[in-house]
């Protein structure tokens, strides 16, 4: 019954790789988001979907693609991994409540390029 | 350019004690506060969050401070227990941007017993 699921949690992989994290959401929100958390704890905004629709792109490296096939799901494709890109990544989902827009998280994937 | 700065880095509080982080922004278009706690292998998780027409909002041991004109809010802990122990983060979004969350740096707050 978990509200927004990752897979997988942790992922160890060599430079140069693709991979890809998946994200499921069972709160029939509206729009679904990852945010990317590096080393030092900094969280910050990557990708947003609205209704299946790329709405936020925050100049990141084209080799990052999102998917969303539906509401429900946002998966997030990397291509040619780099050092760089090791991190914990977080997928949430947003909807409006209370006049206030409430996001809830994932447990993360930790991303490991060796 | 850090839009949300946050302060402390990191706090040590004793058990019983009030626990005070403060943010300030630079966007005023801003229109939504959230604070967020996040344990060790954990997402963040929302605890708490205000608009800018009002001041003060209090839920539980939980009260967020927000000062419209100085561009600034804080998130009082009061009687603070071991189980806060975790990294708090405030946060900054508007709407006509799809409530992307831009977050300050994180406090790593330590409840001593």
């Amino acid at each position: 019954d978990t509200a927004v699921s990752q897979t997988p949690k942790y992922l160890v992989t060599q430079m140069g790789n693709d991979k890809s994290i998946k994200c499921e959401q069972n709160l029939g929100h509206d729009t679904m988001y990852w945010y990317k958390q590096d080393s030092k704890k900094f969280l910050k905004i990557m990708f947003s979907y609205n209704n299946k629709e790329l709405i936020i792109n925050e100049t990141v490296p084209n080799r990052f693609s999102p998917k969303s096939p539906d509401k429900a799901h946002l998966n997030l494709h990397i291509n040619s991994l780099e050092l760089g890109d090791s991190a914990v990544y977080f997928c949430a989902s947003s909807h409006e409540g209370g006049g206030l827009r409430r996001h809830t998280f994932g447990s993360g994937t930790r991303l490991t390029v060796v | 350019q850090q839009q949300v700065k946050q302060s402390p880095q990191s706090l040590i509080v004793q058990k019983g004690g009030i626990s005070i982080i403060n943010c300030a922004y630079e966007n005023t278009a801003f229109d939504y506060f959230p604070w967020y706690q996040q344990f060790p292998g954990k997402g963040p998780a929302l605890l708490i969050a205000i608009r800018p027409d009002v001041s003060e909002k209090k839920e539980g041991r939980f009260t967020i401070s927000f000062n419209k004109s100085a561009k600034q809010f804080s998130l009082h802990i009061m009687d603070s227990q071991p189980g806060d122990s975790a990294t708090y983060f405030c946060a900054a979004s508007r709407e006509d941007s799809s409530y992307k969350l831009i977050f300050g740096s994180g406090t790593r707050l330590l409840v001593r017993p």
